[in-house]
């Protein structure tokens, strides 16, 4: 069973524009929540993170939210650069280190 | 530091042969986690380890997958024998507990192993 599920497999946004990319959780359990990119023949490299006890974070760019109560959490890229296209992960984790990883988004931003 | 090593990159292998992937992590991290990705399931992990003892293998999907960590800087993780179903990346990532202060349990991945398996 998926825990962590990103339903929107592939997402296409001008520059200069808003890329929002969406995810979505059914456990309550967990505590953290991590957005990781990943360029092909390379593996994922850290974003953004979020704890369950915020609602949202900010990193230049990227900014990510959190809905506890709709277990959903979204990453906002602003504006989006053609650099940043790319296969987008959303990671959860439980107490014990344990991680769940989406499917991936792949993100392109056309020039 | 030179990050995460993974070896082989590209492994083509056939049905029932062994394949053993190997990783060495960032100095200084106690954490090793090992991850398969497929396009059905996205990134699924495998097994972790802290200080080199596994953790939690709850997702080695079957017996002939089998992982090791025999001191803080190599772990290998082995397949045999092996199926066209394990054609995957396999990924391992390493990460530190050990800073005072902000957390992000952040990882750091490694370039992965595209397995193939004939």
């Amino acid at each position: 069973d998926q825990q962590v599920k990103q339903n929107s497999p592939s997402l296409s946004v001008q520059e200069g524009r808003i890329s929002i990319l969406n995810c979505d959780y059914t456990n309550s359990m967990f505590d953290y929540f991590l957005w990781y990119k990943k360029y092909p023949a390379e593996g994922p490299t850290f974003l953004i993170s979020i704890s369950s006890i915020k609602d949202k974070n900010e990193d230049g760019r990227f900014t990510v939210f959190l809905n506890k109560s709709a277990k959903h959490l979204s990453l906002h890229i602003v504006p989006s650069q053609p650099g940043d296209s790319a296969v987008y992960f959303c990671a959860a984790r439980r107490t014990g280190n344990q991680f769940y990883f989406g499917t991936g988004t792949s993100l392109t931003v056309i020039p | 530091d030179a990050g995460v090593i993974q070896s082989p990159r590209h492994e083509v292998t056939e049905m029932g042969q062994e394949v053993t992937l190997r990783c060495k992590p960032i100095s200084g991290h106690d954490y090793l986690f090992w991850y398969r990705q497929t396009m059905m399931r996205g990134l699924e992990l495998l097994i972790y380890f802290n200080n080199n003892v596994p953790i939690d293998d709850s997702g080695m999907p079957e017996d002939r997958f089998s992982a090791k960590m025999p001191n803080a800087s190599f772990s290998t993780l082995k397949i045999q024998p092996s199926e066209p179903r394990d054609s995957a990346v396999y990924f391992c990532a390493s990460s530190s507990s050990g800073m005072s202060g902000f957390v992000t349990y952040e990882q750091y991945f490694g370039p992965g192993t595209r397995l193939t398996v004939t």
